[in-house]
């Protein structure tokens, strides 16, 4: 497994502000993932952030509103642009690794967004 | 986006009692991935599946990749109350894209 962090816990920000969410990973990593999730929704994956390359971003999700930065193997973060109220959920990064049988998917803690 | 149809949304049962969840999907999956996530916390993984047939235990936790892969059910045997929170279940292909698409969550609660 591995071991990842994510600042802020949480935070309660205004309308039209920014928000930036940093995920540190104890190990390297070549794949994180960034996901979504609503109050008592499922998961939403947001974007797939590989070092050294752009992100790719799911279907509804657009790099001017979730700007991702991949600058090594262990740290990403994810940027939540001009927010609004419907922004306000836990947002995860998530990291690939190799398991006994196969890939497994780790998550970090989240963050919780609240927008007002 | 793309879902899993898990179910039951939720479960009330007495502690003690056994505990039966599963997935089902339209699309094939190479791997099914069980997590439990407590309030405020992010999922934590339970079980992984990587063949078709398999079935494999963690503790108290039986998982099993369906045969025809598009489904996967997940079994608590002797619940306590620790086990209370949301499961969810995730399908991935594991090639090319790596995503996981996951299930809306079961959300167990348990009457001591």
């Amino acid at each position: 497994s591995a071991v990842i962090s994510q600042k802020p816990s949480r935070d309660i920000c205004q309308r039209g502000t920014s928000l930036t969410i940093q995920c540190q990973v104890d190990s390297q990593v070549t794949m994180m993932f960034w996901y979504r999730q609503q109050p008592g929704q499922s998961l939403t994956l947001i974007a797939t952030a590989n070092q050294g390359s752009e992100a790719t971003y799911e279907s509804g999700f657009v790099i001017d509103k979730f700007p991702i930065s991949r600058p090594n193997l262990t740290f990403s973060t994810l940027t939540v642009s001009n927010m609004s109220p419907e922004d306000s959920s836990i947002y995860l990064c998530s990291v690939l690794l190799a398991g006994v049988g196969g890939n497994e998917q780790f998550f970090g803690p989240g963050t919780r967004l609240t927008v007002l | 986006g793309q879902q899993l149809n898990q179910s039951p949304q939720s479960m009330f049962i007495q502690e003690g009692e056994d505990v039966s969840m599963n997935c089902t999907s339209s699309s094939i999956f190479n791997t099914w991935l069980w997590y439990k996530q407590d309030p405020g916390e992010g999922p934590v993984l339970l079980i992984a599946l990587y063949k078709a047939g398999e079935l494999t235990s963690n503790g108290r936790l039986t998982a099993q990749f369906g045969i025809t892969r598009k489904d996967s059910f997940l079994n608590i045997s002797a619940s306590i109350p620790s086990d209370v929170g949301i499961y969810f279940c995730a399908g991935a292909l594991f090639q090319g894209a790596q995503k996981l698409v996951f299930g809306q969550g079961t959300r167990l609660t348990i009457n001591p």
